[in-house]
């Protein structure tokens, strides 16, 4: 089955930087990626998505990149703020209409 | 659009009793149900998917007798945790999707379940 791989585990960035999640998955039949943002005690909610037939995606200060040969694929926040402090969960199809997610990142944004 | 709901937000009952949780896709029918646990600062861990009307498929390693899950309808779905132990203890979240073969899920606001 679907194996996804996300790093780093936590992610502290300053206000203002760039922030970049990675995430790796195993099977090659996966077609949808999906971002999630989780903040405590919430449901996650998705940010942004990204299908095998794209490369790159971008909404505002978020973009997703997907590399198919590789098996990977990663979010980019630019421009971070406090309030994007939350943990991020990649995820990736995995049989039928399944998700298989990540691990998480926890990311602290610093003012 | 896409909403779904939880019910209850938050439960306490004692060890050897049953909980039910109910799910439901608000402005939406829901031919997929998903219901996934998630233990402090992990991730989603899917425990069973759902179809309206037929038996949930249940992921390996979850009792299938322990937590049952019922899709009676396109909009509402129920996880019933039997025999609840302290090990149960977890953040429950259920999301749909609007048809079978659909990637996009929409969660719900979860459950957090005590067992004392």
């Amino acid at each position: 089955g679907e194996n996804v791989e996300q790093h780093p585990s936590t992610l502290s960035v300053q206000e203002g930087d760039s922030a970049v999640i990675k995430c790796t998955y195993s099977d090659s039949a996966s077609n949808y990626f999906p971002w999630y943002k989780q903040e405590l005690g919430k449901r996650p909610q998705l940010i942004i998505d990204i299908r095998s037939n794209v490369g790159e995606k971008k909404d505002q200060r978020i973009a997703v990149t997907l590399n198919k040969t590789a098996k990977h694929f990663s979010l980019h926040i630019t421009e971070t703020q406090p309030e994007d402090s939350a943990v991020y969960f990649c995820a990736a199809s995995g049989g039928g209409n399944k998700l298989v997610f990540g691990a998480g990142t926890i990311l602290r944004v610093k003012s | 659009g896409a909403v779904v709901s939880q019910h209850p937000s938050w439960v306490i009952c004692k060890s050897g009793t049953s909980v039910k949780i109910e799910c439901r896709s608000l402005d939406f029918q829901a031919t997929t149900m998903f219901w996934y646990r998630q233990f402090p600062k992990q991730s989603l861990m899917l425990m069973a998917t759902s179809n309206e009307g037929s038996k949930a498929t249940y992921e390996q390693g979850v009792e299938k007798d322990k937590f049952l899950i019922n899709h009676a309808s396109l909009t509402l779905s129920t996880l019933t945790v039997t025999s609840a132990h302290p090990e149960d203890s977890s953040f429950y979240i259920c999301s749909a999707s609007r048809d079978s073969v659909a990637y996009e899920q929409y969660f719900g606001p979860g459950t957090r379940l005590t067992v004392t």
